[in-house]
């Protein structure tokens, strides 16, 4: 069946770095790939989506690319910041959604 | 405007007691998702309204679950004997469109723990 994977797990990353969080999945049919934040004690908020007819979007600190070739899409946070620190789950929806399973990401100050 | 809703915030229930959650979806979003969160891990789908159309509850794990939407509105997600595995977040989203494809809205979710 679909599936979305999505890596890695945990990431901790010094103040003003930049991460990278990667997601692969395996229907060839998704043409919508949202990324949502999850902080501690809240449901997930979209932060940045894209759709399968752009390789790029970008918005101030986030940007987020698409390979529809590889099937596979990736998160960037530049100059991270300590508000930054959360769960993310990026998705990828066809007929249904698919989410991945997450990516804790630590700011070190 | 409002968001999605979900009451209770919190729920603490004897284990083989019967629980009731409800979400109050965005006004005049036809699609209605509710998932589960187990303490640190992923979104675990468990059951999809569509506008009219009949339920995708493939992701129920059991028949103590269910869940129904009344006039296309507001769902309750019904859990009976609850186990202490139920223990979770419960959280619901909606959506303006159908088929899933386009951004869901997130409640804050109901924190279930089953003693």
């Amino acid at each position: 069946g679909e599936n979305v994977e999505q890596h890695p797990s945990t990431l901790s990353v010094q103040e003003g770095d930049s991460a990278v969080i990667k997601c692969t999945y395996s229907d060839s049919a998704s043409n919508y790939f949202p990324w949502y934040k999850q902080e501690l004690g809240k449901g997930p908020q979209l932060i940045i989506d894209i759709r399968s007819n752009v390789g790029e979007k970008k918005d101030q600190r986030i940007a987020v690319t698409l390979n529809k070739t590889a099937k596979h899409f990736s998160l960037h946070i530049t100059e991270t910041q300590p508000e930054d620190s959360a769960v993310y789950f990026c998705a990828a929806s066809a007929s249904k959604i698919i989410f991945g399973s997450g990516t804790r990401l630590s700011i070190r100050p | 405007g409002a968001g999605v809703s979900q009451s209770p915030s919190n729920k603490v229930t004897e284990k083989g007691k019967d629980v009731e959650l409800r979400c109050d979806p965005i006004s005049g979003h036809t699609a209605l998702y509710w998932y589960r969160q187990s303490l640190g891990q992923g979104l675990e789908f468990l059951i999809y309204f569509q506008g009219n159309s009949a339920p995708d509850k493939s992701g129920l794990p059991s028949d103590r679950f269910s869940a129904e939407r009344t006039g296309g509105s507001v769902s309750t997600l019904t859990i009976q004997r609850t186990q202490q595995e139920d223990s979770a977040v419960y959280l619901c989203a909606s959506s303006p469109n159908l088929a899933g494809r386009e951004t869901q809205y997130f409640g804050p979710g109901t924190r279930l723990l089953v003693l």
